[in-house]
Order: structure tokens, then sequence, then C-alpha cells
């Protein structure tokens, strides 16, 4: 049974398209997580919810809307889709919100 | 503004010795540190945590310590082997911070037969 999972793991689209990453985790954690890791490997946080509500957004431009329709689920919509966009996307979640992050196996985005 | 630096971006010894990876951080007063454990093509995985009160911390043949003073970490793999070949990174969490787990820019270790 994966822990967490998002959908899907590849998508290549156009600039200027909108899209959708889903993440699911099925381990009862209050907090879930989007991360950013650019071509350096550099992962950076983007944003957290606990329990459904927003408790960080790292000034990531608006085109980027985190939605959680429940505490196991944290999906990322992106509106039109920049070439800089083109990173993989991982999903995580935490019990407590600081420690022992789970992550899904990543969404690789590239805009072409 | 906070920082936290892993000064090796890639680290290459060999089979049998012990690696040690460090992480240094600045402007942060960090509740926990983490180490976490990234293969090509994958997430990144929890190996260990330790508290801000806490010098060290084992597991099987890892080792890490926490000095708040010099704001460094140490991450040991004793006895390494070519399966320990990975993207070692180093997180922080604080009391301040909720819900945030920061990452460092990562190392690369390679174990050689």
């Amino acid at each position: 049974d994966t822990a967490v999972s998002q959908t899907p793991k590849y998508l290549v689209t156009q600039m200027g398209n909108d899209k959708s990453i889903k993440c699911e985790q099925n381990l009862g954690h209050d907090t879930m997580y989007w991360y950013k890791q650019d071509s350096k490997k550099f992962l950076k946080i983007m944003f957290s919810y606990n329990n459904k509500e927003l408790i960080i957004n790292e000034t990531v431009p608006n085109r980027f809307s985190p939605k959680s329709p429940d505490k196991a689920h944290l999906n990322l919509h992106i509106n039109s889709l920049e070439l800089g966009d083109s990173a993989v996307y991982f999903c995580a979640s935490s019990q407590d919100g600081e420690t022992e992050a789970f992550f899904g196996q990543g969404t690789r985005l590239t805009v072409v | 503004s906070q920082k936290i630096e892993q000064n090796s971006e890639a680290l290459n010894i060999q089979e049998g010795k012990t690696a040690t990876l460090t992480c240094n951080y600045t402007n942060y007063s960090p509740a926990y540190l983490q180490w976490y454990r990234q293969d090509p093509g994958r997430g990144p995985v929890f190996l260990l945590l330790i508290r801000e009160n806490e010098k060290e911390k084992r597991k099987e043949r890892l080792k890490v310590t926490f000095d708040t003073t010099l704001k460094q970490s140490l991450f040991h793999i004793t006895a390494s082997q070519p399966a320990d070949s990975a993207t070692y990174l180093c997180a922080l969490a604080s009391y301040s911070s909720a819900s945030k787990i920061i990452f460092g820019s990562g190392t690369r270790l390679s174990i050689r037969p």
C-alpha cells in the first residue's frame, strides 16, 4: 500500500496551459506539503496544509493554487504554465508538521 | 535569511570506510534536525531525527550528531557499502515555523567497491 501517492508521474505540456497534480496520503497525517525540486536538485517548500487549512505559502506565484478537499488529499493546480515551472514536484505528509515527512514519488513536469 | 548548507556537493569514498557528511545552518534555531536519503527518480526517505537537546543519535550503521553552538550536524555511515550511494539531505524544523520543514541542497555520496 503506497503511503503518499501522486499522479501523474510525468507531465509534458505546452506553455500557457493549465494542469493539475493530485496527491493522496493514507497515513492519517494532519499535515501535507508541496515541494519543488529544480534541476540543481534543491528541494524548496511551496505550501503546507494542516487539516485542510493553508499554513505556509512560500511566496509562490499565484498561478499555483493548492486545494485540500480533505486532510488526506492535497492537489496542486497550475495556471498559465511557464518554461521555468519545469521541475519535479513532490507531495509529502507528516503527522505533526515538523518531523518525519513521507514523500510521494514525484511528478516530473516539463513545459515546452 | 535562513540558510542550510551541505558543504560537499559530492563525496566519493571507498567501500568499508566511514562516510561523514556535514550540515551547517545560519539564522535558524531548529527544534529538530533530520536526515533523508534520496535515490535518483525517487522521493526523499526519512532516516533519522535528532532534537535540539540531544547530542547524538544512532540507528544501525548511521550516526548523527547535533551541535547547536556550532550550528552543525554531522551524519556518519560506518562500514559503507555501494548500496549506500545516494543523495543525503539535511532538513530542519523549528517550533516557531509550524508545518515547515526546510531542506539543504544535499550531498551526493558515491561508495566505490
